[in-house]
């Protein structure tokens, strides 16, 4: 049972360019995390996501970052004209099922350079 | 506030010695309570959790926690470190209710091993 993927697992883009991360959660798990680490921060919750569906985005910054979980294919984190600041570690988690008690399994993570 | 503290930013211990570190949270409702290990450069891995039931619990790798409501606190123990230990150590706790639920992080202990 392949675990959370996520691709690339390092991009590096210059200020003004578009991100796109990509996450394939584990076989039968229809919720997705998205987190982002910080140099010198923990991490932040971003947004949860089901399919074709944007339950929670309280953690998303309000320009620039958007994220969809379409009904085939992966969880799709977007960001567009990067800045430096948004150079991070970006994990995506799924989990199977309702309760907030569900663990989360992760995947490797993608680490944004932005140049 | 939902928040999740973890009071020492960095540990050193040597192989073979015991480990405890400790987690402290905030939380009105009944806490989940994860500890996650990150290894330099990788994803986050699920040590053990605590759902309900018996505050004792067992994880991976030899790691135990023990959830006391009293002190509001979830700390990680080891009796004996190996080498390999050595990561980054993330206390988190689920929140939320009903579709919405994610988790918060504690800022991380980092975890070095003399020989």
């Amino acid at each position: 049972n392949a675990g959370v993927m996520q691709n690339p697992r390092h991009l590096v883009r210059r200020r003004g360019q578009e991100a796109r991360l990509r996450c394939s959660p584990m076989k039968g798990h229809s919720h997705v995390y998205w987190y982002r680490q910080l140099p010198e921060e923990g991490l932040k919750f971003m947004v949860y996501l089901q399919k074709e569906n944007i339950i929670d985005e309280s953690g998303m910054p309000k320009e620039r970052f958007s994220a969809e979980f379409p009904k085939e294919g992966p969880s799709i984190l977007r960001i567009q004209q990067v800045v430096r600041g948004d150079s991070a570690a970006y994990f995506c988690a799924s989990s199977p099922a309702l309760g907030r008690q569900e663990t989360q399994y992760f995947g490797p993570g993608t680490r944004l350079l932005v140049l | 506030a939902q928040s999740v503290t973890q009071p020492d930013i960095h540990i050193t211990v040597s192989e073979g010695a015991s480990l405890e570190l400790r987690c402290n949270y905030s939380y009105g409702a009944t806490p989940y309570l994860f500890w996650y290990v990150q290894s330099p450069g990788q994803g986050l891995q699920l040590l053990l959790k605590y759902f309900s039931g018996d505050t004792l619990v067992q994880g991976i790798k030899g790691f135990e926690a023990e959830f006391k409501r009293s002190q509001s606190s979830f700390n990680l123990r080891k009796p004996s470190v190996h080498w390999s230990d050595a990561a980054e150590y993330f206390c988190a706790v689920g929140v939320g209710a009903g579709n919405n639920r994610k988790l918060i992080w504690g800022l991380g202990t980092s975890l070095a091993v003399n020989p």
